[in-house]
């Protein structure tokens, strides 16, 4: 069974652009969350989706947003980047919400901020 | 706001020696505990997951659970260099699908 993708891998945008990032999770699971990750903060936890419903929301700006799809795909936006912005974005996948849920990451898209 | 602490490291352990990583949560209703292993440069990868008290072992990998002490831990038997990473715990909401994730312990384990 194929794994989470994520794509692009890598990207460099300039201060004010705005991005997407795109998650297929892994077949048959239905909740994709998204997560940054840099070496100062560690992993924080972006927003969860379910059943194309945003369900959970980290503490970030209103800059960052993110949708599903019917077939479980996702996108993640950031509007007017920053250089703060630049991490590594992983998605992550869960066939449920029930509490045994096992979480899988993808990749990961590196973000680069000038 | 939900606490998972784990101390940063390094840690250094022998090739061969037994590896223990501990790790500490807030939330007393906590119910789902898991560990991943990160390598430099790569996404975080799934190793054990636990949800009764007591051990749970796979392979050279043990996780422990004490939900009285709110604590969880990994044992890794007969470390080997290719163990060397960056291990994460993570604590899942009880009522929600949101992981709280620790900031890692770095493992180095030396030939």
């Amino acid at each position: 069974k194929a794994g989470v993708t994520q794509t692009p891998r890598y990207l460099i945008k300039t201060r004010g652009q705005q991005v997407t990032l795109s998650c297929s999770p892994i077949s048959g699971h239905r909740s994709v969350s998204w997560y940054q990750q840099t070496p100062g903060q560690g992993l924080q936890f972006l927003f969860e989706y379910f059943s194309e419903t945003q369900r959970n929301k980290g503490n970030f700006p209103g800059r960052f947003s993110g949708r599903q799809f019917s077939n479980s795909r996702s996108e993640m936006n950031v509007s007017t980047l920053e250089l703060g912005d630049s991490a590594l974005y992983l998605c992550a996948s869960s066939l449920t919400d029930r509490v045994w849920n096992e979480q899988y990451f993808g990749p990961g898209t590196r973000l680069t901020v000038t | 706001q939900k606490e998972v602490e784990q101390n940063s490291g390094p840690l250094s352990v022998p090739e061969g020696a037994i590896a223990s990583l501990n790790c500490t949560y807030s939330d007393r209703v906590s119910q789902s505990f898991f560990w991943y292993r990160q390598y430099s440069g790569k996404s975080p990868e799934l190793i054990m997951s636990i949800y009764s008290n007591g051990d749970k072992e796979d392979g050279r990998f043990t996780a422990q659970l004490n939900k009285a002490s709110q604590y969880v831990s990994l044992l890794i038997r007969d470390s080997q260099p290719s163990d060397s990473a960056t291990y994460l715990c993570a604590v899942k909401d009880a009522n929600f699908n949101k992981f709280y994730f620790g900031s890692g312990t770095k493992l180095n384990v030396k030939p």
